[in-house]
């Protein structure tokens, strides 16, 4: 079957850093996304990764490596208005998206 | 660009009535829209997948008799939940792709409906 894992709840403090998994085992890989979603509002999209490595967006970065099925959401200089949930989802080899759970983030002062 | 909008963003009606959500895509041609349910502290739930012009595909456990999905074109879906209940209150989203720049696949949200069925 497919799966896509994610942290429940993640809590950090503001101005740190925090770095957010998902693991996925897929039917094939046509790239993964991450998505902000605060509550009570729809999902934005905040990065595609297709390819392995690094791809860095301001204070947001995102990782990844297919060959471990595996990647990461990175919230550099946090602020209380980046407490939401973060969504993983990976596009199938039938250009299928598969969703995570989501990532609750909670920031403190 | 990639706008999508809903309507109505939130509807309150009564047990055993039919409720329209439109769709649409502002300034690009969606060639496939989605329709989620979403349900308080829980991920999104893919209801069905339409593509204009075609019948829509339902995930298992959704009955396409109840939620009608209609994509009549490239920029307007509507689901029609009818004789409505109160379990199926919820927050519906739709999404839609078509845009070609990072992945044509990617997927744009629209603002939601948060239905409430009394």
């Amino acid at each position: 079957g497919q799966n896509i894992d994610q942290p429940t709840e993640m809590t950090a403090t503001e101005g740190a850093i925090v770095q957010i998994n998902c693991t996925y085992q897929t039917s094939g890989f046509n790239g993964l996304f991450w998505y902000q979603q605060h509550a009570g509002e729809a999902p934005t999209f905040l990065s595609y990764n297709v390819l392995d490595g690094l791809e860095e967006k301001g204070r947001f970065s995102s990782f990844l490596s297919r060959s471990k099925g595996y990647s990461y959401l990175l919230l550099k200089e946090l602020q209380m208005k980046d407490s939401a949930s973060y969504l993983c989802a990976v596009l199938d080899s039938n250009y299928q998206l598969i969703w995570g759970a989501g990532t609750k983030l909670i920031i403190k002062p | 660009g990639a706008v999508v909008s809903q309507h109505p963003s939130w509807v309150i009606c009564k047990s055993g009535t039919s409720v329209k959500i439109e769709c649409r895509s502002l300034d690009f041609q969606a060639t496939t829209m989605f329709w989620y349910r979403q349900f308080p502290k829980q991920s999104l739930m893919l209801m069905a997948t339409s593509n204009e012009g075609s019948k829509a595909t339902y995930e298992q456990g959704v009955e396409k008799d109840k939620f009608l999905i209609n994509h009549a074109s490239l920029t307007l879906s509507t689901l029609t939940v009818t004789s409505a209940h109160p379990e199926d209150s919820s927050f519906y989203i739709c999404s839609a792709s078509g845009v070609r720049d990072r992945s044509s696949y990617e997927q744009y949200f629209g603002p939601g409906t948060r239905l409430t069925v009394t």
